[in-house]
């Protein structure tokens, strides 16, 4: 799986949009960006994915790159309880056989969201 | 239902006991995980269950010991740990093991694992 690039903390203010980069320059034709976040002593949380169309969903967006080399995460109206390590993950998709699922976690960006 | 149970929350154990963590999902997913995460650091896969057998141990010291008796199921046994292996264990499944797109992982609380 190709490795991401993200950097170590951000800081938001409450209300305004939070925009996460990822970089992800040696992604592969099949695989697919995945953003999941972890709250503080809880265990991560999907937020959302796409191959190469921007994605939305009742949680963030998602706009990745004509060439796919990196990704931008993007909470509309950050509040307080998206204080989080936000993780950009590359993962192959496609039917695997056996080969199972595997996430490869980076060291993610620390998101604060402040008053 | 869309949770992942993990029971004990906390567990503190010697390095000469022997325990296990478990794991409990009602999602109908016929996969499942373990991960170990240490303080400040990412996630780190440990084992993968899919269709109740095993697919993939991370070379995972044989003092962690998996066992999946049933598609809910999902137990980690515990036996001689080393100071070092106190972390955070984590639980996760997914819908199947491997899959196109979307076959997103729920993640349990954890277990916090003191070893003394």
């Amino acid at each position: 799986d190709a490795k991401t690039t993200q950097p170590p903390s951000m800081d938001c203010a409450e209300g305004r949009a939070a925009n996460l980069p990822c970089n992800h320059s040696t992604i592969s034709g099949n695989e697919y960006v995945y953003w999941y976040r972890q709250i503080h002593s809880q265990g991560p949380q999907y937020i959302i994915h796409g191959l190469k169309n921007n994605e939305t969903n009742e949680m963030a967006s998602l706009i990745i790159t004509e060439d796919r080399k990196s990704s931008t995460l993007i909470l509309p109206h950050a509040t307080l309880r998206d204080t989080a390590v936000y993780y950009c993950i590359v993962r192959v998709g496609g039917v695997l056989t056996g080969g199972g699922n595997k996430l490869t976690f980076g060291t993610g960006t620390q998101l604060k969201v402040e008053l | 239902d869309t949770e992942v149970t993990q029971t004990p929350k906390h567990l503190v154990m010697g390095m000469t006991n022997k325990k296990s963590l478990k794991c409990e999902q009602h999602m109908g997913h016929r996969a499942m995980y373990w991960y170990k995460q240490k303080a400040k650091k990412p996630p780190e896969l440990m084992f993968v269950y899919s269709y109740e057998k095993l697919s993939i141990n991370e070379s995972v010291p044989s003092r962690f010991s998996p066992e999946c008796p049933n598609s809910s199921l999902l137990n980690l046994h515990l036996h001689a740990l080393q100071p070092e292996d106190s972390a955070l264990y984590l639980c996760a499944s997914s819908q199947y093991a491997g899959g196109r797109g979307l076959n997103e992982q729920f993640f349990g609380p954890g277990t916090r694992l003191t070893v003394l």
